[in-house]
């Protein structure tokens, strides 16, 4: 069963530090997704993308932060100048965008900023 | 605005017992509603969603959930609980666009005792 993917699984870096986090979305969907949850919390929505653009994005979505479709495949999200607040559980979805079909989502990639 | 809320942080139930967990929504117009589950150090999982139809949902691992538009609720059950269960559940909903963002409730912590 196709899947979304992301990498890292972990990574740690010094506050201030540029970040990018990858995700592989599945391979026919058309709509990507980025959500946080700081531990503890709950998700939380960050940017919705489709057709090279940015369809929605929340007020967490600030200008620190930037998504791109690199090529085909990739999904990305980078931070540009990391804080201690970043810290959380990264979470990458996909669609295909049929009004009956769900989001699904990737494994997470866990950022500790220190 | 959209939004759902799950009343109890945690919910503890005895091994082959049902369980239910609690989930409520408000929404303006048809709700799209979801339950996903989060295991340890693991993404999120699709459970079941209600888009239109019956009532009664089925899904993965033996879940059904019930929606019930005069009490706007949409509780997760199962008939009878497996230790295997204990998890993070996530109520959700979407706007009326399978592209829209969900937004998440704020979890509850299933444990099953043995």
């Amino acid at each position: 069963e196709p899947e979304v993917t992301q990498t890292p699984s972990h990574q740690v870096t010094q506050m201030g530090q540029e970040v990018i986090l990858r995700c592989v979305p599945i391979s026919n969907h058309l709509y990507f997704y980025w959500y946080r949850q700081i531990l503890g919390q709950k998700v939380e929505f960050l940017v919705s993308f489709y057709n090279n653009e940015i369809s929605e994005k929340s007020e967490i979505f600030d200008d620190q932060f930037s998504v791109e479709r690199p090529d085909g495949s990739n999904f990305t999200l980078k931070i540009r100048s990391t804080k201690l607040e970043d810290s959380a559980m990264y979470f990458c979805a996909s669609t295909n965008g049929i009004r009956r079909e769900t989001q699904y989502f990737g494994p997470g990639t866990r950022l500790l900023v220190l | 605005a959209q939004s759902v809320a799950q009343p109890e942080d945690q919910v503890n139930v005895a091994e082959g017992n049902p369980l239910t967990v609690k989930c409520t929504y408000s929404v303006s117009g048809n709700p799209y509603l979801f339950w996903y589950v989060q295991y340890p150090n693991r993404g999120l999982q699709f459970l079941l969603k209600y888009i239109t139809g019956d009532n009664l949902v089925k899904g993965s691992y033996g879940f059904e959930a019930e929606f019930n538009k005069s009490q706007t609720s949409f509780h997760l059950k199962k008939p009878s609980a497996l230790v295997s269960d204990s998890a993070l559940y996530f109520c959700a909903v979407r706007g009326y666009s399978s592209a829209s963002k969900i937004i998440f409730g704020s979890g509850t912590r299933l444990s099953i005792r043995p």
